[in-house]
């Protein structure tokens, strides 16, 4: 399968900074990625969708201007968390869609822990 | 998109089939069965999907029955390194998103 990669792996960083992890989709293009959070014990939560060449769109109750999304190629999206609070605290996993007439799905990254103390 | 209803657990013994229920039963004509797994501290894994016929690849076969309101996913030899969570999603094939229920934690035991 397609092969979708995430840096950093994780990062630990201190209340009011801002942290930017990276999704790159390695071998293949990808006008569409997803960022998702899951906090522990519980299922992967949807945030936004990123999309090339245009804004993204963010799910529902999904502050866009603590979680900005940047689309920059065909294979690189950026999920910026802005002051970040403890409470940002998470796993943060992005998925790559591979389009095709058959075989299009979701690839997704080996995600990124963040830890803001 | 349709909802999906899993069990919460199911245990399986190393090297007999595991058989993971979905239920979709409002399911409607375009939307497609996807599983993926999650073990744990890592990325959802794709495994399969499909539309109305049985399918089957190198990882495991997807079952779906004629009225297309559930489904099995089968492991055909689990394995320890089988042990993670498996989701069932149900999703319409030219809508991008995916929404994730609680999944099924499967535990294989030696």
């Amino acid at each position: 399968g397609a092969v979708v990669s995430q840096h950093p792996s994780w990062v630990i960083c201190k209340s009011g900074t801002s942290v930017k992890i990276e999704c790159r989709s390695l071998d293949f293009q990808a006008t569409t990625m997803f960022w998702y959070r899951q906090f522990p014990k519980q299922s992967l939560m949807l945030m936004a969708t990123s999309n090339e060449g245009s804004k993204a769109t963010y799910e529902q109750g999904v502050e866009k201007d603590k979680f900005l999304i940047n689309h920059a190629s065909l294979t690189l999206s950026t999920l910026t968390v802005t002051s970040a609070h403890p409470e940002d605290s998470s796993f943060y996993i992005c998925s790559a869609r591979e389009e095709g007439w058959y075989q299009e799905t979701q690839y997704f990254g080996p995600g990124t822990r963040l830890l803001v103390l | 998109d349709a909802k999906t209803t899993q069990p919460t657990s199911m245990d399986c013994a190393e090297g007999r089939a595991a058989n993971l229920p979905c239920n979709h039963s409002t399911i409607s004509g375009n939307e497609y069965v996807y599983w993926y797994r999650q073990i744990h501290s890592q990325g959802p894994q794709y495994i399969i999907h499909g539309l109305k016929n049985n399918e089957t690849n190198e990882m495991a076969s997807l079952i779906i029955t004629e009225d297309r309101k559930s489904s099995t996913l089968i492991l055909p030899h689990a394995t320890l390194r089988d042990t993670a969570v498996y989701y069932c999603i149900v999703r319409a094939y030219n809508f991008n998103k995916f929404y994730f229920g609680s999944g099924t934690k499967l535990n294989v035991k030696p």
